[in-house]
């Protein structure tokens, strides 16, 4: 089965711009979860979906930041206005359970200029 | 709360050398667990994980880990480093069901290997 897949790769956006990131998660997987990198930093938690129904969004860290997921499959992160402390690398995430294991797609690579 | 700790931020070896890369973990149970890698400009691969039975685990690339209830920890090893395996490494915990969705890394061991 395809894993999962992101897109673009990479962006590079400049300081106060939009950019929105994609996220097509495995086929069958209800629960897609985002995750960031920012420069330097952890790897943490932004949200989690159960379908299209948003079950955690405890890691988004600002009201710049809106996550969608309409039908329940592909999901999308804008992210406006775009502000240099975005850059990072955007990782989402798909599961069968909410208790099984999370696969990883490649990850979006954002600079902000 | 829970979290995960590696405490080597950067480790460098030489090629051909043994390779231990340390995580120790804080959560109210046993927790899945996971080794993940991410070479430059390349995503996340999950090298191996642990759910339950032995305690042992093998691992793509020539990795194990071993899982250590008593410390708490769930180190990484390999006996003979190849360059390639010059890359990032996040031990991760997680996720637990209805309580804990996400997976939660550790802060990643850089590792260097000197041919």
């Amino acid at each position: 089965e395809a894993g999962v897949t992101q897109f673009p790769s990479h962006s590079v956006i400049e300081k106060g711009q939009t950019v929105t990131l994609r996220c097509d998660p495995i086929s069958g997987h209800d629960n897609l979860y985002w995750y960031r990198r920012v420069m330097g930093k952890e790897i943490k938690f932004l949200l989690h979906f159960v379908k299209e129904s948003k079950q955690d969004e405890s890691g988004m860290p600002n009201n710049r930041f809106l996550a969608e997921r309409t039908g329940g499959t592909y999901s999308t992160l804008k992210v406006q206005p775009a502000e240099l402390e975005d850059s990072g690398v955007y990782f989402c995430a798909s599961s069968r359970d909410r208790s099984g294991e999370q696969y990883f797609g490649p990850g979006t690579r954002l600079t902000v200029t | 709360a829970q979290s995960v700790t590696q405490p080597d931020i950067h480790i460098t070896v030489s090629e051909g050398a043994s390779l231990e890369l340390r995580c120790n973990y804080s959560y109210g149970a046993t927790p899945y667990l996971f080794w993940y890698v991410q070479s430059p400009g390349q995503g996340l691969q999950l090298l191996l994980k642990y759910f339950s039975g032995d305690t042992l685990v093998q691992g793509i690339k020539g990795f194990e880990a071993e899982f250590k209830r008593s410390q708490s920890s769930f180190n990484l090893r390999k006996p003979s480093v190849h360059w390639s395996d010059a890359a990032e490494y996040f031990c991760a915990v997680g996720p637990l069901g209805t309580s804990y969705d996400k997976v939660i890394f550790g802060p990643g061991t850089s590792l260097s290997v000197i041919p």
